[in-house]
């Protein structure tokens, strides 16, 4: 079975571009999270959505994120304008039937530089 | 609210030794999980265990084996004759019922095992 497929794996970009990354979650999960991950903050979770709706945002940093996920097969997670102190690596992971109990399972992260 | 603990920044030892991740977790509620995931160098998150608050069964599977005690909220991991591929980052993750969906992560404990 297809794991968590994240695009792109790498991402390079000027401060004040727009950058989205995606996600497409294993069949049949209903649970879908993105994170981010650095040295200084270690793994944060922004973003879960359960059923493509979103349940808590409240680790988002600021307004300049957003996230969606029109369908069960797709996640976008937008930064605009990005800065910096966003350069992290972002997960997004999935899960099935009752978040509370099973495990999540991660796609292989996108490593994002903002210069 | 929930929280982990990982006070364990970094562990260092040397192929064949025996060494145990520390977790201890905070939680109100009566029905909750936890998790242990690694994340080896090359940077994916990848689920190791689950356990929940109803099993404290301790659980060995090859090199591997966890300890679960609720009496002082630690669920403990030890890995017996450590080998070099079993350098990677470790965290722990606790799930609370009352709040689904939702996985609070401990910090990771870094461990390196030299040849």
């Amino acid at each position: 079975d297809a794991g968590v497929i994240q695009s792109p794996r790498h991402e390079v970009t000027e401060m004040g571009q727009e950058v989205t990354l995606r996600c497409k979650p294993i069949s049949g999960h209903d649970y879908l999270f993105w994170y981010r991950q650095t040295m200084m903050r270690g793994l944060e979770l922004l973003i879960y959505f359960n059923n493509n709706v979103p349940i808590d945002d409240s680790g988002m940093p600021e307004d300049r994120f957003s996230a969606k996920m029109p369908n069960a097969s797709f996640s976008t997670l937008k930064i605009q304008p990005s800065e910096p102190r966003d350069s992290a690596v972002y997960f997004c992971a999935s899960s099935w039937g009752g978040g509370e109990s099973q495990p999540q399972h991660f796609g292989d992260g996108t490593r994002l530089s903002i210069l | 609210a929930q929280k982990v603990t990982q006070a364990q920044t970094e562990i260092s030892v040397v192929e064949k030794e025996d060494v145990t991740l520390d977790c201890v977790y905070e939680t109100r509620d009566t029905t909750y999980y936890l998790f242990w995931y690694k994340q080896p160098p090359s940077g994916e998150l990848v689920f190791l265990i689950r356990r929940n608050s109803f099993d404290e069964q301790n659980e060995i599977s090859g090199r591997y084996s966890w300890n679960f005690q609720k009496s002082t909220s630690s669920f403990n991991f030890t890995i017996t004759a450590s080998q070099v591929v079993d350098s990677a980052v470790y965290f722990c993750a606790l799930s609370e019922y009352t709040n689904a969906g939702k996985s609070t992560f401990g910090d990771g404990t870094t461990l390196t095992v030299k040849p």
